[in-house]
């Protein structure tokens, strides 16, 4: 079975460029959350998303962050424009249902470097 | 304060021998915790959860302990496979979000 698929594994750009970060939840799981991982701060939700609906997205640093669920299978995180800092892990996950209790999976990850 | 606490480590350990982690989370209203291990270079993935009564999977204990508001996870007889970092997750309260750690790291060594 397909796990959750993220693209591209690696990104590197310069500050100031737009970056785009895909993901492909489970099939049939409702809920799609977006985390970032650096080494000061650990795991850190952005954005989630049930049944393609955003419901939270205080975790989001700023207005250069946007991300879209367009449908059941396909969400999108953009930064636009790119800043150094914003170098970390991108980590796409889903769940089965709402809900805290439900285990999440996760995707491979994006490893982002802005130069 | 942070919502969920945990010592980095490293914890290095022998093989064959008993290791503990503890975390402690700051919301008494929390309901769901687990823990998740986390590879290098890798996605975590769930280890299991943690409930009230405390639970067990193999090797792996689980205890929680409202009353004081940690959480712990102990591994006996540990393998060299046992070698990652292990990341304390419990839900904010009235939410679905999950809060992690940011991880105790073990290696275990031969």
């Amino acid at each position: 079975d397909a796990g959750v698929i993220q693209s591209p594994r690696h990104e590197v750009t310069e500050m100031g460029q737009e970056v785009t970060l895909r993901c492909k939840p489970i099939s049939g799981h409702n809920s799609l959350f977006w985390y970032r991982q650096t080494m000061m701060r650990g795991l850190e939700l952005l954005i989630y998303f049930n049944n393609n609906v955003p419901i939270d997205d205080s975790g989001m640093p700023e207005d250069r962050f946007s991300a879209k669920m367009p449908n059941a299978s396909f969400s999108t995180l953009k930064i636009q424009p790119s800043e150094p800092r914003d170098s970390a892990v991108y980590f796409c996950a889903s769940s089965l249902a709402p809900g805290a209790s439900n285990e999440q999976f996760f995707g491979p990850g994006t490893r982002l470097t802005v130069l | 304060r942070k919502e969920v606490e945990q010592d980095p480590g490293p914890f290095n350990v022998p093989e064959g021998a008993t290791v503990a982690f503890n975390c402690t989370y700051s919301n008494s209203a929390s309901q769901s915790f687990f823990w998740y291990r986390q590879d290098c270079r890798k996605e975590p993935k769930l280890l299991m959860s943690v409930y009230s009564s405390g639970n067990e999977d193999g090797r792996f204990t689980a205890q929680l302990n409202r009353a004081s508001q940690y959480i712990s996870l102990l591994i006996r007889d540990s393998k060299l496979s046992d070698s990652a970092t292990y990341l304390c997750v419990v839900n904010r309260a009235n939410t679905d979000k999950l809060i992690f750690g940011t991880g105790t790291r073990l290696q275990v060594f031969p």
